[in-house]
């Protein structure tokens, strides 16, 4: 039972256009919400988080929005850049807890 | 340090050998955690040490899978007759604490059981 799900597994943008990767959960005990950003050969990277207070969290080009009613959440690039291609997952966890995984989505940005 | 670091980068081994994977977390984080990423699949958590003590044992596959931390700090995670099953991308993990959300990556180990 997949508790964590990135139903695209693949997305591409143009240069300078908006990103947007989505992310439905299941378990309404996560309360905490997490972007990971993976690149070959190297662990995943923390890019962004939200506490299920929230609904809107903002860092520089990278915005994460939060629907608990539809229980999903999604990852705003903008504007988007070359160097943005990666593998991005979402997490979510029961405060301390270990994270629980999607299954990524390999973002690739045109020039 | 100043990151997650984790070693071997790569390990070749045969079937049925054992392999031991080394993760030395940031200083002063003291949980740390261990996920693998099979090829093509999401990260799969396998277990967590808060300190010394691995309250959260429920993800390891099977009892060949084992992990210790010791002194707070360096955690090693043993996998006994390995299986060609077990190759995977083995990650760790670490916190500043229990109550701390966001976790920092190592860049993994590769194993490879031929």
């Amino acid at each position: 039972d997949q508790q964590v799900k990135q139903n695209s597994p693949s997305l591409s943008v143009q240069e300078g256009r908006i990103s947007i990767l989505n992310c439905d959960y299941t378990n309404s005990m996560f309360d905490y919400f997490l972007w990971y950003k993976k690149y070959p050969a190297e662990g995943p990277t923390f890019l962004i988080s939200i506490s299920s207070i929230k609904d809107k969290n903002e860092d520089g080009r990278f915005t994460v929005f939060l629907n608990k009613s539809a229980k999903h959440l999604s990852l705003h690039i903008v504007p988007s850049q070359p160097g943005d291609s990666a593998v991005y997952f979402c997490a979510a966890s029961v405060t301390g807890n270990m994270l629980t995984f999607g299954g990524g989505t390999r973002l690739m940005v045109k020039p | 340090g100043a990151g997650v670091s984790q070693s071997p980068s790569n390990k070749v081994t045969e079937k049925g050998k054992d392999v031991e994977l080394r993760c030395d977390p940031i200083s002063g984080h003291t949980a740390l955690y261990w996920y693998r990423q099979s090829l093509g699949q999401g990260l799969e958590f396998l277990i967590y040490f808060q300190g010394n003590s691995a309250p959260d044992k429920s993800g390891l596959p099977s009892d060949r899978f084992s992990a210790e931390r010791t002194g707070g700090s360096v955690s090693t995670l043993t996998i006994q007759r390995t299986q060609q099953e077990d190759s995977a991308v083995y990650l760790c993990a670490s916190s500043r604490g229990a109550s701390q959300n966001i976790q920092y990556f190592g860049a993994g180990t590769r194993l490879s059981v031929l």
